[in-house]
């Protein structure tokens, strides 16, 4: 256990529907990642923030993606009108500003099934 | 560019075989980061090792070592004595904040390890 917490676990939905997936970082980590891993693929980068400011978004964060990290706590990340192509793992990483070596921490991840 | 290459996609071995992991990368500064991580079917991320560019020195854990060499961007991954437990998908990440202008991971395509008892 890394201390990295996400929920839900794994979630089904059928293709439409809004789907809401959350983090709970270390609470001393000031900086959060979202990935995305596909069947038989690398995690992707898909945004970052430092405390609550989101500072990066990748282009594979369609627009029917947002994610938000409401007082630099908790993150959470929504998909809007799901496709069956957003059927991933999402992963959730915490890092602290200036740690020496920028070791990410990760959480078990969401499992997302779009039917 | 950033690029991380894992060209072995999948490796198996009989128990007590030693394997290596192949990771070549590509960045254009002098100063990044190397990670390996392992992950197991339940799917979380395992951290094994990092590593910054400036230190060059080879490690040991137990049955776990890594070759890091800057001249050919190579850092490798060898467990001796293979355990079915080794078992897992492992993954190579580079983090290059000068270029990227933050620390996310940019992963290879993960090698499959299965050890066959």
């Amino acid at each position: 256990d890394t201390g990295v917490s996400q929920d839900p676990r794994h979630k089904i939905t059928k293709r439409g529907q809004n789907v809401t997936f959350r983090c709970d970082p270390i609470s001393e980590h000031n900086r959060l990642y979202w990935y995305r891993q596909t069947l038989g693929q690398g995690p992707e980068f898909l945004t970052y923030f430092q405390n609550e400011a989101q500072l990066e978004k990748s282009r594979l964060l369609s627009d029917r993606f947002s994610a938000e990290r409401p007082k630099g706590s908790f993150s959470t990340l929504e998909i809007q009108r799901t496709e069956q192509g957003d059927s991933a793992m999402y992963l959730c990483a915490s890092h602290r500003q200036a740690s020496s070596y920028n070791e990410q921490f990760f959480g078990p991840g969401t499992r997302l099934t779009v039917l | 560019a950033q690029k991380v290459t894992q060209a072995q996609t999948e490796i198996s071995v009989v128990e007590k075989e030693d394997v290596t992991l192949d990771c070549v990368y590509e960045t254009r500064d002098t100063t990044y980061y190397l990670f390996w991580y392992k992950q197991p079917p339940s799917g979380e991320l395992v951290f094994l090792i990092r590593r910054n560019s400036f230190d060059e020195q080879n490690e040991i854990s137990g049955r776990y070592s890594w070759n890091f060499q800057k001249s050919t961007s190579s850092f490798n991954f060898t467990i001796t004595a293979s355990q079915v437990v080794d078992s897992a998908v492992y993954f190579c990440a580079l983090s290059d904040p000068a270029s990227s202008g933050t620390y996310k991971y940019i992963f290879g395509t993960g090698t499959r390890l299965k050890v066959l008892a």
